[in-house]
């Protein structure tokens, strides 16, 4: 157990929607990173967030979008959902703000998108 | 162009064998190259962090190399479990791009 939580564990919903994938990081990181796995595919880095400040970008399409709260929770919001968003989405967090730093994964959200 | 390349694709051995996965990669200046393991639907999990001074670093039964000048590193999984079967990814953090460049990962099959 890495100490990564992420929910929904499993999300099902139809093109055209909009989700939210929450995770909370290990007790005292700061950085949470957002990646997404599709089928038998490698992991893409989406974006990361330092105590609450967007840090670094990858290939996050401009329909999704991230936050990091307060209480250093994260939330990935996916809008106007496609068929190619179906995916594992997984959730990363490490202590510092740079990408030295060894990540711990969470459990990953499986989305399918109808 | 900034790349990780990982051989074989895929692999079946027997159980109690040693293998050992490849990992090539182009991205220059780099600060460490990571080996993960992800078992099917799970999140990886880290085997091995190198900077590019190391040469080597074990973690129990697997064991990493790295060879910065021929932009080379190794993952030797040694007396093979069928617990060890899974995907072994190579991730290279380059310096002057400050990206962490995942590879696509070798898929170890252990057999009884």
């Amino acid at each position: 157990d890495s100490g990564v939580t992420q929910t929904p564990k499993h999300l099902i919903t139809a093109t055209g929607q909009r989700v939210t994938l929450r995770c909370s990081p290990r007790s005292g990181d700061l950085s949470v990173y957002w990646y997404q796995q599709s089928l038998d595919q490698g992991l893409q880095f989406l974006i990361q967030y330092y105590n609450g400040e967007e840090r670094a970008k990858g290939n996050i399409l401009e329909r999704f979008s991230a936050q990091q709260f307060p209480d250093l929770h994260s939330e990935l919001n996916l809008s106007s959902l496609e068929l190619g968003d179906s995916a594992l989405y997984f959730c990363a967090s490490s202590a510092g703000d740079t990408l030295t730093y060894e990540q711990y994964f969470g459990p990953g959200t499986r989305l399918t998108v109808t | 162009k900034n790349q990780v390349e990982q051989s074989p694709q895929s692999l079946i051995i027997l159980e109690g064998k040693n293998c050992t996965l490849q990992c090539n990669y182009t991205v220059s200046p780099f600060s460490n190259l990571r080996w993960y393991k992800q078992d099917t639907g799970r999140g990886p999990v880290s085997l091995t962090i190198m900077t590019f001074s190391e040469n080597t670093k074990s973690n129990g039964r697997y064991t990493a190399t790295l060879d910065a000048d021929t932009k080379q590193s190794s993952l030797h999984i040694t007396a093979s479990q069928l617990s060890d079967s899974a995907s072994y990814i190579c991730v290279v953090l380059g310096v002057s791009n400050y990206q962490l460049i995942w590879g696509a990962g070798t898929k170890l099959i252990i057999k009884p």
